[in-house]
C-alpha cells in the first residue's frame, strides 16, 4: 500500500498568513494526488486534483504543486473560512490512501 | 445540481449486518465510478471500496474484503454497501463519493457497532 504522510499534523496561523502543507508518498504516484478540506460535521470538499489543478469554484488562493513523491498545498493568504482540516489522497494505485490530515488552527 | 444522499446507518451488534444506500441525482450516474469512504468520529478518512460505472469491477480495502459488498443499480441511480460480519472497528460515518478524484460527497451516515 502507498503510505501518505502529511506535515505538519497541526498548524497555527493568522489571517493573512501564507500556509504550506506538505504531503509525501511512500512511492511515486505520477501526480494522481488530490487535496480536500473538511470542516467539523461536514463531508470533505475537493480543492485540488491531479496535484495542481484547481477544482471549479475553489478560491484561487489555494494552489497545489509537486510531482513524484512530494507534494504541497499552499494557501497564499489565509482567510477565516480556511480554518479546517486538510487531507491529501493518492488515487494512483489501489487501495486509495489518505494522509492523516493537517488541522489549521487560529493562532 | 449534483446530489448524493446516504441512508441505512444505525446501531447494530457485533457480527450483524447493515445495508447502506446512496441515491444520486444531477448527473449521469452510470458514467462514473463511485466510492465509499469512512471516518471514525474525530479521526481521518479511510477509503473503503470503489465500483466502476458499469458495476463490472469492484475494489475493496483489505480491512473489509470478504465482509463488505459494493453494488449499484444504474436504473435507480443508487449505490449500495452490504456490510456483513460487522466489527466494533467498523464504527464510523460512511460517505459515498463520486470519482476519483472525489468531487462530490454525500452528507454521511453513521454506523455504530456495539461489542
Amino acid at each position: 500500500d502507498i503510505e501518505m504522510t502529511q506535515s505538519p499534523s497541526t498548524l497555527s496561523a493568522s489571517v493573512g498568513d501564507r500556509v504550506i502543507i506538505v504531503c509525501r508518498a511512500s512511492q511515486s504516484i505520477s501526480g494522481w494526488l488530490a487535496w480536500y478540506q473538511q470542516k467539523p460535521g461536514k463531508a470533505p470538499n475537493l480543492l485540488i486534483y491531479r496535484a495542481s489543478t484547481l477544482e471549479s469554484g475553489v478560491p484561487s488562493r489555494f494552489s497545489g504543486s509537486g510531482s513524484g513523491t512530494e507534494f504541497a498545498l499552499t494557501i497564499s493568504s489565509l482567510q477565516p473560512d480556511d480554518f479546517a482540516t486538510y487531507y491529501c489522497q493518492q488515487y494512483d494505485n489501489y487501495p486509495w490512501t489518505f494522509g492523516q490530515g493537517t488541522k489549521v488552527e487560529i493562532k | 445540481e449534483v446530489r448524493l444522499s446516504e441512508s441505512g446507518g444505525g446501531l447494530v451488534q457485533s457480527g450483524g449486518s447493515l445495508r447502506l444506500s446512496c441515491v444520486a441525482s444531477g448527473f449521469i450516474f452510470g458514467g462514473y465510478p463511485m466510492n465509499w469512504v469512512r471516518q471514525v468520529p474525530g479521526k481521518g478518512l479511510q477509503w473503503v471500496s470503489t465500483i466502476s460505472g458499469t458495476g463490472d469491477h469492484t475494489y475493496y480495502a483489505d480491512s473489509v474484503k470478504g465482509r463488505f459488498t459494493m453494488s449499484r443499480d444504474n436504473s435507480k441511480n443508487t449505490l449500495y454497501l452490504q456490510m456483513d460480519s460487522l466489527r466494533a472497528e467498523d464504527t464510523a460515518v460512511y460517505f459515498c463519493a463520486r470519482g476519483p478524484p472525489f468531487d462530490y460527497w454525500g452528507q454521511g451516515t453513521l454506523v455504530s457497532v456495539s461489542s
